[in-house]
């Protein structure tokens, strides 16, 4: 069954320092989609960067990217040089490409501190 | 501007009463979804629907229903069989097999 999984329900980082949020995944399609979105406190969904079940190369956008590891279904994501206004919630989330079902991992509360 | 809309932005109602949730779209995308969330949880899927006339059931569909007459509208109906309606509700579309979805601002539902 599709299940996403993201274990760290907070997470503390200095400014400029890098931070790594987990996210793993179970799927039997073997074409989907992955996605991290930020959350801050005003509730909005902000979509941050995505990788495809078939893509060779991990993705980037700006200070994100995501170290995808196809073998141990997990999909990282990493933001370098932590800003304080990187502070939110962070969600992982997985389609299914054969059904377009998108589901959602629980969570990781991210604190950027001076 | 293109976009996805909710609204209203918040909800009171009491209870026993059904209420319907609105979300258009005018990015003429295929696929829409409808989460709930509750205070610091995740999001989880209701419904979603990839064509006109066609939706599933997500995780927690009980007490909730949806209806996909036109392609730009996926509107919910909060029934009274919900037992804890009180929520952040967030619609989201995207195209078929596209690398993002896009959101609404979100519906907060309370019901006293």
């Amino acid at each position: 069954a599709q299940k996403i999984t993201q274990t760290q329900p907070g997470m503390f980082v200095q400014e400029k320092e890098a931070v790594t949020l987990d996210c793993t995944y179970d799927t039997s399609d073997p074409s989907y989609g992955l996605f991290w979105y930020k959350q801050p406190s005003s509730g909005e969904m902000i979509f941050l960067i995505y990788q495809g079940s078939y893509d060779q190369q991990n993705a980037t956008e700006g200070r994100y990217s995501l170290n995808f590891q196809k073998a141990r279904k997990s999909a990282n994501l990493v933001i370098s040089a932590s800003q304080l206004g990187d502070s939110a919630m962070y969600f992982c989330a997985m389609r299914e490409d054969n059904t377009d079902k998108l589901i959602f991992g629980t969570g990781t509360r991210l604190q950027v501190f001076p | 501007d293109g976009g996805i809309t909710q609204s209203p932005k918040y909800l009171f109602r009491k209870e026993g009463q059904n209420v319907t949730l609105s979300c258009e779209q005018n990015l003429n995308h295929d696929a829409m979804y409808w989460y709930r969330q509750d205070p610091g949880q995740g999001l989880r899927l209701i419904y979603y629907s990839q064509i006109v006339n066609d939706f599933q059931k997500g995780d927690i569909a009980e007490g909730y229903s949806v209806s996909r007459e036109k392609k730009e509208s996926f509107p919910l109906t909060v029934t009274s069989a919900q037992k804890n309606p009180t929520a952040f509700y967030l619609c989201a579309s995207s195209l078929t097999g596209s690398t993002e979805a896009f959101f609404g601002q979100g519906t907060r539902l309370t019901v006293v």
